[in-house]
């Protein structure tokens, strides 16, 4: 099947470092894409990892890819009131004409 | 260099009128994908258009129609509009196909269908 699963909210300290995560179900993804939606705005893409890489680290971003467990997460370091948005995980399907899976994405709220 | 640009940013329109939405890729960029964010359902794949062409649709109904014109700039429209069509439309753009290049989204057009 196809489905992005993630958690609809977190909530962390300024300083903290946040964990978001996300399951996917399609084995057959190949890109898998974190995107950053602030209010009013339009998606943005943060990063994204290619399916036979474990790991990338981006200034404060780093993704991490389990494609065992099908899991995906991505983790902000040092997070700042400027990170508090709506983040999405997508994957792309390639054996499905390009198709793109978006999760239902995870608010993060900043707390003081 | 210009982003991915969307007209218009609001739209108010009645049960059973038309919408039509509009979209301008980024320069170079010949795929136009086009999403519905409905307020608790994220993401939801709409069309894609590549090279003039309807390339791939998501679970929708036949109301939800586009196109894609020689400058890579598309539209959306859809028709017989009902109030669950009250969302945010994305358009997004590529390289060819999406393989290898991500989408660079949009703004938006949030439509309000009363």
């Amino acid at each position: 099947g196809e489905d992005v699963e993630q958690s609809l909210f977190l909530s962390v300290r300024e300083g903290d470092s946040s964990v978001i995560n996300c399951t996917y179900t399609d084995s057959s993804s190949t890109y898998l894409y974190w995107y950053k939606q602030e209010p009013g705005a339009g998606l943005q893409l943060l990063t994204y990892i290619f399916s036979n890489m474990d790991m990338k680290q981006d200034q404060r971003l780093t993704v991490l890819l389990n494609k065992k467990d099908k899991h995906l997460s991505l983790r902000i370091a040092d997070t700042q009131t400027g990170d508090s948005a709506i983040y999405f995980c997508a994957e792309l399907l390639m054996n499905r004409d390009d198709k793109i899976i978006f999760g239902k994405g995870t608010r993060l709220h900043i707390l003081p | 260099e210009a982003g991915v640009t969307q007209s218009p940013t609001h739209l108010i329109k009645t049960r059973g009128q038309q919408a039509t939405l509009r979209c301008s890729p980024i320069s170079g960029h010949t795929s136009v994908y086009w999403y519905q964010q409905a307020l608790g359902l994220g993401l939801q794949f709409l069309l894609w258009y590549d090279e003039g062409e309807e390339r791939n649709r998501g679970n929708f109904p036949p109301r939800f129609s586009g196109r894609q014109f020689p400058n890579y700039s598309s539209e959306l429209n859809v028709n017989a509009l009902e109030l669950e069509d009250s969302a945010l439309y994305l358009c997004a753009s590529s390289l060819a196909g999406a393989s290898a290049d991500t989408q660079y989204f949009g703004p938006g057009t949030r439509l309000t269908v009363l």
